[in-house]
């Protein structure tokens, strides 16, 4: 079936350095839609960024994310960590549009910055 | 700008007990979604409902029941509540119109004694 993994449960960096969260997905599906999500403490989880088409960056206060369909690939990178970044990061996958499919989510990314 | 509304915000129940959670949503969507969020295992779904009175399975309906009496509101009910059960349920909604991500309420915060 549809799934998403997320290698890291927990990140942590040093304010400064550069931020790459992994995700890689399995779909049976030629085209997939892939999202990045973002929650900080106690809030719901915002869209950040979303994809549909193969090998374009998408970019979105300041993280940047490319689909690559050869490796099944959707990770999430930023040049430098601020402090604020500082939250769980889902990645997710459609492979009917968000709409009238079901989004798959994977287990989350814990990102913390430290000073 | 709309709003997802989910009430309550924290619901405190006993073992056994049958518990209901509300959903509201004013964007004129028309899919909504119920999630299970629970501490390293993601976002699971448990009910979505692509128009009123639709309700399709997620990975996790097992214990659970839905309903989408309107289009505005979706409710999700907690058939058999389990002991020390602590979670957060998500609701979220999404247009039919291009490819819309979902839009996530703030969550009920669920604790069975």
């Amino acid at each position: 079936g549809d799934s998403v993994t997320q290698t890291e449960g927990l990140v942590t960096l040093t304010e400064g350095l550069p931020v790459m969260l992994n995700c890689t997905y399995q779909t049976i599906y030629s085209n997939p839609f892939l999202f990045w999500y973002v929650q900080h403490l106690n809030e719901s989880p915002r869209l950040l960024l979303k994809s549909f088409t193969d090998n374009k960056r998408t970019e979105h206060q300041g993280f940047h994310a490319t689909l690559h369909k050869s490796s099944s690939s959707f990770h999430l990178q930023k040049s430098s960590a601020q402090l604020s970044d500082s939250a769980l990061y889902y990645c997710a996958l459609s492979v009917r549009g968000s709409a009238l499919g079901r989004l798959h989510f994977g287990a989350g990314t814990q990102l913390i910055v430290i000073p | 700008g709309g709003i997802i509304t989910q009430t309550p915000k924290f619901l405190i129940g006993q073992e056994g007990q049958k518990l209901t959670l509300k959903c509201q949503q004013n964007f004129n969507h028309d899919t909504m979604y119920w999630y299970r969020q629970d501490s390293g295992k993601g976002l699971r779904l448990i009910y979505y409902s692509i128009t009123e009175n639709d309700l399709q399975k997620g990975d996790l309906s097992e214990g659970y029941d839905a309903s989408r009496e309107k289009k505005s509101s979706f409710s999700l009910t907690v058939t058999s509540a389990q002991k020390n059960e602590m979670a957060v349920f998500l609701c979220a909604s999404s247009s039919d119109r291009g490819n819309q991500a979902p839009l996530f309420g703030e969550g009920t915060r669920l604790s069975v004694l």
